[in-house]
């Protein structure tokens, strides 16, 4: 198994530009979800999906969308990318309600 | 929702020490209480969890405490090694019914282990 897995690694944009950030996984998880990672500040949740077809915001999900039409892939797609989205961010998966798997993350910088 | 406070936020012990990191949440909700270790450049990695109807786990060299009545879980490392040296993170989540809840994460500390 691959695990998850996230495309790109890094990627830099300019202001407004949009783009998607891949996340796929192997392991017919049922729960995946998105975080951004800023320093000092953790991870923070922008959206979940609970199977396909189901999402949900998470802390901060303005700026972002989300859509799972299938269990391995949950894109996450930036609409007119600003300064303030510059950060890592990681896709993450679970087959429980518990332990949540990360990927190796995509560092994003938006000029 | 829910809160949750991780301090120290840096800590720096001698190899062979032990070394604290303490959390507190503030929805009593929560009954899923994972540490994650994140190395610089790499991804968090699961290291460590405990679910609300226990008061303690170990594993090997890590141990987990979590006080329900007082809302704190509490990571301990004893004989510290160069390579603990690392992020740690708590979290937590309330995993009940039929969601599978949001994991809510602490700021993060900076554990330096020196040789």
């Amino acid at each position: 198994n691959a695990g998850v897995t996230q495309t790109p690694k890094f990627q830099v944009l300019k202001t407004g530009q949009s783009m998607t950030l891949q996340c796929a996984q192997d392991m017919n998880h049922e729960y995946m979800s998105w975080y951004r990672q800023d320093p000092g500040m953790g991870l923070r949740l922008i959206h979940y999906s609970v199977g396909a077809g189901i999402t949900d915001q998470g802390e901060v999900p303005n700026g972002y969308n989300v859509s799972r039409s299938t269990t391995e892939d949950f894109p996450l797609r930036l609409l007119s990318a600003a300064p303030s989205q510059t950060s890592v961010y990681f896709c993450a998966s679970s087959t429980t309600r518990y332990e949540q798997y990360f990927g190796p993350g995509t560092r994003l910088t938006v000029t | 929702g829910e809160n949750v406070e991780q301090h120290p936020s840096t800590l720096s012990v001698q190899e062979g020490d032990s070394a604290v990191i303490k959390c507190t949440y503030s929805d009593s909700a929560s009954n899923y209480f994972p540490w994650y270790k994140q190395e610089l450049g790499k991804r968090p990695q699961l290291i460590i969890d405990i679910r609300s109807n226990v008061g303690e786990k170990k594993d090997q060299r890590i141990a987990v405490t979590l006080n329900k009545t007082a809302k704190h879980f509490s990571l301990h490392i004893t004989e510290t090694q160069p390579e603990d040296s690392a992020v740690y993170f708590c979290a937590a989540k309330d995993a009940g019914g039929t969601s599978y809840g949001k994991l809510t994460f602490g700021q993060g500390t900076i554990l330096t282990v020196h040789p």
